[in-house]
Formats: C-alpha cells, sequence, structure tokens
C-alpha cells in the first residue's frame, strides 16, 4: 500500500540553526500538509499546499517556517532559526483531493529536538 | 475554532471485552476522522464518516456519527493486543484543515 514517508526519523539541533523535513507524499496525491505534535499535546495543523503554493495556514506557521515542492516527489518544511519551543513530532501528510472526501494519510513523523 | 473533546482520555481493557471511544465536538460535524497512533509513530487512518448517521466498520472497529448530537462513537469488539495504542478523532474544520482532540489512550491486557 503507497505510504508518505519521511526523513530524518530525528533531528537534533542547536538553537538558531535551520532545519529541514523531508517528505515523500502518496504519487497521486496533490494536497500536502503539515502538522505537529508537541511532546504530550495535540496533533496541530501548521500548513497546507497544493498547485505549488500555500493554501492555508496556521497562527504558528510565521516567517520562521516555509514550505516547498522542490521537484515532483518532495515536500519539505524548512524552520529557518529553530528556538527551542520548535521541538516537537512533525508529520507529513497527503491527500488526493482537498474538501471531505478524501482522508489525510500521514507519515510517521520526524521527531525535531532543539538544544 | 473547533475544539473535539474525547473521552475516555484512557482506558485499560481485559483481552476480549468491548470498548467505546467517544468524540465530542463544540460545532457542528462535516466530516469525522479516526486514526490510530501508536507512541512516537504516525497517525494510520481509520474511518471517515461524513454523513449523520452513517456507520462504517473495518475488522472489529465500528465507527458511527451522530449529527444532532455533534458526536461520534468508536467501538471495538472482543479488544486484542493489536488494538492497543491512541485513537484521535480529527474534524474538518474546512478544506482538509483537521482539527484533533487530545486522543483516547487504549491498553489491552491479555
Amino acid at each position: 500500500e503507497p505510504e508518505v514517508t519521511q526523513t530524518p526519523s530525528h533531528q537534533v539541533t542547536q538553537m538558531g540553526q535551520e532545519v529541514i523535513l523531508r517528505c515523500v507524499p502518496i504519487s497521486n496525491h496533490l494536497y500536502f500538509y503539515w502538522y505537529r505534535q508537541i511532546l504530550g499535546q495535540k496533533v496541530e495543523f501548521l500548513v497546507s499546499f497544493y498547485n505549488n503554493e500555500i493554501s492555508e495556514k496556521s497562527e504558528i506557521f510565521d516567517d520562521q517556517f516555509s514550505v516547498e515542492r522542490p521537484d515532483g516527489s518532495n515536500f519539505t518544511l524548512k524552520i529557518r532559526s529553530t528556538k527551542l519551543e520548535d521541538s516537537a513530532m512533525y508529520f507529513c501528510a497527503s491527500s488526493e483531493t482537498p474538501g471531505r472526501n478524501s482522508p489525510l494519510h500521514f507519515g510517521n513523523g520526524t521527531r525535531l529536538t532543539v538544544t | 475554532s473547533q475544539e473535539l473533546e474525547q473521552s475516555p482520555q484512557s482506558l485499560i481493557v481485559q483481552e476480549g471485552k468491548n470498548l467505546t471511544i467517544n468524540c465530542t465536538s463544540s460545532k457542528t460535524l462535516y466530516g469525522l476522522y479516526w486514526y490510530k497512533q501508536k507512541y512516537g509513530e504516525g497517525l494510520i487512518f481509520l474511518m471517515m464518516l461524513q454523513k449523520g448517521g452513517e456507520e462504517k466498520s473495518h475488522e472489529k472497529i465500528t465507527a458511527k456519527l451522530d449529527e444532532k448530537k455533534q458526536q461520534s462513537s468508536l467501538h471495538i469488539t472482543a479488544s486484542q493486543p493489536s488494538h492497543a495504542g491512541i485513537y484521535l478523532c480529527g474534524a474538518d474544520e474546512y478544506g482538509n484543515k483537521l482539527v484533533f482532540g487530545a486522543g483516547t489512550i487504549l491498553r489491552v491486557k491479555s
């Protein structure tokens, strides 16, 4: 069964450093998302992406965050200058269509630790 | 914004027993998703409910959507150790922006 793959599975970085989290969505999916889960808290929406542009973003997704689809298969989340509070599990997801007819399929996540 | 409350927060059941997890929304539910998460891992899609009164089953797991009560329930019949994990409900605010509940931790004792 096709799946969303994320790399790396763990990333440790120092405060102020840039990180790039990578995702390969399911091949026939057109809509891509990033969510995050701080330890012990709810899964939170960060951003959705379609047709090479951001469709929706949350308040969390400030100027330090950016997303890109650099080629036909990868979808990346960049954090320019990491803060301690960015430590979380970051999940990539994809869906065939937007709206309420197509479930999101999630990757296994990247655990980001900022020291 | 929409809030989802799940109950119970956690439960421990004996293998073979049935159990129910509830998810109540603060707003009208237009789409309700159930996911399962193992600790530290990704979310596995279980079921999507779109219409009031809709009920879906997959193996021993059944989910229902009660639109009037703004509530969904997830029922597991004859629980097994493989059912252990965290069950999350997610509601579609708009355009696939999902809002999630805090999750229900299920442990199954063998």
